[in-house]
């Protein structure tokens, strides 16, 4: 059974940082795109950034480039999100997202229970 | 960007209805649209990709059609579980994709 598991959210103030990771098992980890998809309260699905099998490929949305890092440990079956420069506006709960397909289809076909990260004062 | 529009954003709807949600993108995205569905407090669940394939483990009365910038997700005849939030997603211009606004589907 496909299962994803994050962690590592919390409370933290404007300007710090936190890192998430995702738990990955019951499927070859490094054959597949690994993706971060946040949902602030009450509001719609915003994809964030995404990596490639071996990580030689990453892409983020405007709004966290250059604060948050993604990467990935296939030995570890283990993805992460490192969130720096924090802002209210990143207050959301993190899903850790599988594509669909090894070719890469941007297409998210299991998804975490997702970590809450709130930022504020 | 490709910006992605969902309507209606609200729909009421009885047992056994048959509902239809469109998704209209802001520039021609093929047919690389998904969709999905959330439950309150629970992850999104992949329910349709490349505009009509039906993701492995849904059921039959969901379907989608669409191509180009203009799509549909249909439910041919609800079900007490299907009452949820629904998603378009493209996956055509990445990065970044995009998601609509949601579709929040309620009890008549």
């Amino acid at each position: 059974e496909v299962q994803l598991v994050e962690s590592g959210g919390g409370l933290v103030q404007p300007g710090g940082s936190l890192r998430l990771s995702c738990a990955a098992s019951g499927f070859t980890f490094s054959s597949y795109w690994m993706s971060w998809v946040r949902q602030a309260p009450g509001k719609g699905l915003e994809w964030v950034a995404n990596i490639k099998q071996d990580g030689s490929e990453k892409y983020y949305v405007d709004s966290v480039k250059g604060r948050f890092t993604i990467s990935r440990d296939n030995a570890k079956n283990s993805l992460y999100l490192q969130m720096n420069s924090l802002r209210a506006e990143d207050t959301a709960v993190y899903y850790c997202a599988r594509d669909l397909a090894v070719a890469g289809t941007a297409y998210f076909d299991y998804w975490g229970q997702g970590t809450l990260v709130t930022v504020s004062s | 960007d490709i910006q992605m529009t969902q309507s209606p954003s609200s729909v009421s709807a009885s047992v056994g209805d048959r509902v239809t949600i469109t998704c209209r993108a802001s520039q021609g995205i093929s047919s690389w649209l998904a969709w999905y569905q959330q439950k309150p407090g629970k992850a999104p669940k992949l329910l349709i990709y490349a505009a009509s394939s039906l993701q492995s483990g849904v059921p039959s009365r969901f379907s989608g059609s669409g191509s180009g910038t203009d799509f549909t997700l249909t439910i041919s005849s609800l079900q007490p579980e299907d009452f949820a939030t629904y998603y378009c997603q493209q996956a055509n211009s990445f990065p970044p994709s995009t998601f609509g606004q949601g579709t929040k589907l309620e009890i008549k």
